[in-house]
């Protein structure tokens, strides 16, 4: 274990559903991020937060809105998905210090299929 | 941008073995950092090794060690004596020194085989 625990650990749902990814940090770090990991692909960074403020946001869909309302939490918000959005959802936590090496504690991800 | 690339889909190493995993990257940045992580089975991606560009010795962490080549932007990691519970993906990942927080350029990993 990382300390990073991720609900649920799979996920079915059709284009018009909605559902929510949650994450939880036990690390006491200051930053968030969610990645998108698809097969044969890089992973993809989605969002980050950093002391709760959302600092980067990269070009991700509007159906994908994420909620970060304390250090230790982290929420992604899904509704009317595509099934090309069915991935692998991490989420990461670490302490931002700004120097850059810091290390990134992953939790085991959402396996997310949109039929 | 910077670009990760991996250019070994698929590896593998028998037990007690060494095997080395390639990376390249793109940039026109001097200072950056380097990493490799580990994804086994269970999904959890873990840090094994780091490298920071403005420092000349290659990294190592008991077991595995890193070749980084700058000028060439090269960073292969070396696993020896390997063993079973090395059998996981592997991803090189980039992070630019400028920009604050932890936002890595991961490649399209590489998968280790490790047999008995």
């Amino acid at each position: 274990e990382t300390g990073v625990t991720q609900t649920p650990r799979h996920l079915v749902m059709g284009m018009t559903n909605k559902k929510s990814l949650k994450c939880e940090q036990h690390l006491g770090h200051n930053a968030m991020y969610w990645y998108k990991q698809s097969a044969k692909k890089p992973l993809e960074l989605m969002f980050v937060y950093s002391l709760e403020e959302r600092v980067e946001n990269n070009s991700v869909p509007s159906r994908f809105s994420p909620e970060c309302p304390n250090s230790s939490h982290l929420f992604l918000h899904l509704h009317t998905l595509q099934p090309e959005d069915s991935a692998l959802y991490l989420c990461a936590s670490s302490q931002d210090r700004g120097q850059g090496n810091e290390k990134l504690f992953f939790g085991s991800g959402t396996q997310l299929s949109v039929l | 941008a910077q670009t990760v690339t991996q250019s070994q889909p698929e590896m593998s190493v028998q037990e007690a073995e060494t095997v080395t995993l390639s990376c390249t990257y793109d940039t026109s940045e001097s200072d950056y950092y380097l990493f490799w992580y580990k994804q086994p089975p269970s999904r959890q991606m873990i840090l094994v090794i780091r490298q920071e560009a403005y420092k000349q010795q290659n990294a190592t962490e008991n077991r595995f060690s890193v070749n980084f080549q700058k000028a060439a932007k090269s960073f292969s990691l070396k696993i020896s004596d390997s063993q079973l519970g090395d059998a996981a993906m592997y991803f090189c990942a980039y992070r630019s020194r400028e920009t604050s927080g932890s936002r890595l350029t991961f490649g399209e990993g590489t998968q280790l085989t490790v047999n008995p």
